[in-house]
């Protein structure tokens, strides 16, 4: 059985970025669609961005792109999502998925708060 | 971007009675569609993929119908362990766009 499981809670201060992680066990990353996705009570469910198999291409949101970096390692199976010049409306749940949201990790809380 | 407008936003309803919920897309998405439940603090759940396709464990109780702009999520027969939130996801195009959220409440 396929399992993503991500790092721990965060808390930043607004202007400084944060790495999330999500491992994955049963399958791997490079083979299946991955995508970041977060969660806020304001905004619902927004997706980040993510790597298409198919072009082996990772695409960026438009409103992330140039403040998020997304990176897989095949060699340890992880994949990670880095957003910069947190802002605090960055605050919010952080979840990777994969298969078009088939298996999602835990859920990373990311508190950006000065 | 594709919207994807989801209907109601909230729906109160009684143990047995039946439950649609109704996603619309802004363009033609084909069947490229999920559905998702998700219970306060926990991760979401799929439930339908390929807009009809009843995921693994999921009860009978689920499904899913639609093609093209318009999607139907119904629950049968509701059960008290079906409150939560629902949610769908298109998947046709990036980027990838969720419904709104429709909060299910047993009366």
């Amino acid at each position: 059985q396929v399992q993503l499981v991500q790092s721990g809670a965060e808390v930043r201060k607004p202007g400084a970025s944060v790495k999330v992680s999500c491992k994955v066990s049963g399958d791997s990353f490079r083979e299946i669609s991955w995508h970041w996705v977060r969660q806020t009570a304001a905004k619902g469910l927004e997706w980040m961005g993510g790597f298409d198999p198919t072009d082996g291409l990772i695409t960026y949101a438009q409103k992330f792109r140039g403040r998020v970096i997304m990176t897989e390692d095949s060699s340890t199976d992880t994949a990670s999502m880095e957003l910069t010049s947190l802002r605090n409306e960055d605050t919010a749940v952080y979840y990777c998925m994969i298969g078009m949201g088939r298996t999602w990790g835990q859920g990373t809380l990311v508190t950006v708060s000065s | 971007d594709i919207q994807m407008t989801q209907s109601p936003s909230a729906v109160s309803a009684s143990v047995g009675d039946r439950v649609t919920i109704t996603c619309r897309a802004s363009q033609g998405i084909s069947n490229s569609l999920a559905w998702f439940q998700q219970k306060p603090g926990k991760v979401p759940q799929r439930l339908i993929y390929a807009s009809s396709s009843l995921q693994s464990g999921v009860p009978s109780r689920f499904s899913g119908s639609g093609s093209g702009t318009e999607f139907v999520l119904t629950i049968s027969s509701l059960q008290p362990g079906d409150s939560a939130t629902y949610f769908c996801l298109q998947h046709n195009s990036f980027p990838l766009t969720f419904g709104g959220g429709t909060k299910v409440e047993i009366k």
